[in-house]
């Protein structure tokens, strides 16, 4: 079945810092990829997304590729913000036998501080 | 206007009790779900349902059972709550069936005592 792995947190960084969340996934056929992001309290909300090999997602400074060689979909940004606290998912969308359902990774809390 | 809603935010039960969580969506989607994050943050599919039929029903005690009055709503009602029921439960929407598109309600947090 699909299965998707974070690397596991919590990361905690300084303001500006470079960030890196790695993601890799295990899936038949070709998934489309996401990243979601959770601020406290409240629900997940879509941050970007990769649909085909080699496609960059990006979104507020956020990027991700599609790499199928290496099935990774790693989160990079050049630049954090204290504002950019929260909780990261990756999550892939194969179809098929997995006909709406999202499968989610298992989240990766960021803090920065100031 | 708040897109998709849940009620309550949070609720305390003890065990044995039983309860429901309540869902609506106002942006005219056709496809609803429930997603189970448990205390290590991990989250997965629970139920869908799409104009208000059930298309997906994942490896769920049968305590647990949805009910979709209309495709605007997705209500989750839990029998005989166990202390493992400890979750945060969200509930989800999107335009079809699909991966894509989907807008998250804030989630509710379930605590049983």
């Amino acid at each position: 079945g699909n299965s998707v792995t974070q690397m596991e947190g919590p990361v905690t960084l300084s303001e500006e810092a470079f960030l890196t969340i790695n993601c890799t996934y295990t899936a038949t056929g070709y998934p489309s990829l996401f990243w979601y992001v959770q601020y406290p309290g409240e629900g997940l909300q879509l941050l970007l997304k990769a649909t085909k090999a080699d496609d960059k997602g990006s979104n507020k400074g956020f990027e991700a590729t599609y790499r199928k060689e290496t099935t990774s979909f790693h989160l990079e940004k050049g630049s954090v913000q204290v504002s950019d606290s929260a909780v990261y998912f990756c999550a892939l969308y194969g179809g098929g036998t997995s006909y709406g359902k999202l499968t989610f990774g298992q989240g990766t809390i960021l803090t920065v501080h100031p | 206007d708040t897109a998709v809603s849940q009620t309550p935010k949070y609720l305390v039960t003890q065990m044995g009790n039983d309860k429901s969580i309540k869902c609506e969506q106002n942006l005219g989607h056709d496809t609803m779900y429930w997603y189970k994050q448990d205390s290590k943050k991990f989250l997965k599919i629970m139920f869908s349902y799409n104009n208000k039929e059930l298309i997906i029903n994942e490896t769920v005690p049968n305590r647990f059972s949805p009910k979709s009055p209309d495709k605007a709503h997705l209500n989750l009602h839990i029998n005989s709550l166990e202390l493992g029921d400890s979750a945060v439960y969200f509930c989800a929407s999107s335009q079809v069936v699909s991966g894509y598109g989907y807008t998250f309600g804030s989630g509710t947090r379930l605590t049983v005592v």
